[in-house]
């Protein structure tokens, strides 16, 4: 069971290049998250998506843009890099629900570096 | 949406207990509270989670105050493979009537041998 699989690992792009970040999950879960992660810092919401069909921003979307692909797949597109994108991000998952708790699942994250 | 607050960093003895805090005075009646951890170069990974009333695993406890404003991390026994950044974080329902985690800066936690 691989759980959440992100692609690449490592990245370096020069500023103004486009990129995918891939993600993919095998545990059959509704809801899927983008993170990034500076260095010292928690992690910050990009964008969710909560079901198949359906993407919503989180707190800082600006110069990304996501696509929920199918129920498995949630890609993180950078159309024009810049170096403050240079980060660590995170793909998670998770069931939808409502009231009730649900476990996040995380994948081991992509470094990218934009010079 | 609500937000957490932690300290920066712990330092704990190997095999003492650890009483991470987290002050989250601004959670809503429906907002579960987690607690995830991250180890150096991986991905964050569940812990505990809590609503009202204190919780047990095996991995650690979680001590939720009366008013749900602050809760508490319990490690009982702290080992070196303990040691990692600390993550509070409510689930947060956002306005479209779908749910998203935010995170806070987190506690980086040291246990020294």
């Amino acid at each position: 069971n691989a759980g959440v699989t992100q692609t690449p690992k490592f990245q370096v792009l020069k500023t103004g290049q486009s990129m995918t970040l891939q993600c993919a999950q095998d545990m059959n879960h509704n809801s899927m998250y983008w993170y990034r992660q500076d260095p010292g810092m928690g992690l910050r919401l990009i964008y969710y998506s909560a079901s198949e069909g359906t993407t919503d921003k989180g707190e800082v979307p600006n110069g990304y843009n996501v696509s929920r692909l199918n129920k498995r797949e949630f890609s993180l597109r950078l159309e024009s890099a810049a170096p403050s994108q240079t980060s660590v991000y995170f793909c998670a998952s998770s069931e939808l629900a409502s009231l009730l708790w649900v476990e996040a699942f995380f994948g081991q994250g992509t470094r990218l570096t934009v010079v | 949406d609500a937000k957490t607050t932690q300290p920066n960093s712990m330092e704990s003895n190997e095999e003492e207990p650890v009483h991470l805090p987290c002050n989250h005075s601004t959670i809503s009646g429906t907002d579960y509270i987690h607690w995830y951890r991250q180890l150096p170069s991986q991905g964050p990974e569940y812990v505990i989670h809590g609503l009202t009333s204190n919780v047990n695993n095996r991995m650690a406890s979680l001590a939720i105050a009366e008013d749900r404003k602050s809760s508490t991390l319990i490690l009982h026994r702290a080992t070196l493979r303990d040691a990692a950044v600390y993550y509070c974080i409510l689930r947060a329902f956002s306005t479209s009537g779908t749910y998203k985690y935010i995170f806070g800066t987190g506690t980086r936690l040291k246990v020294l041998a």
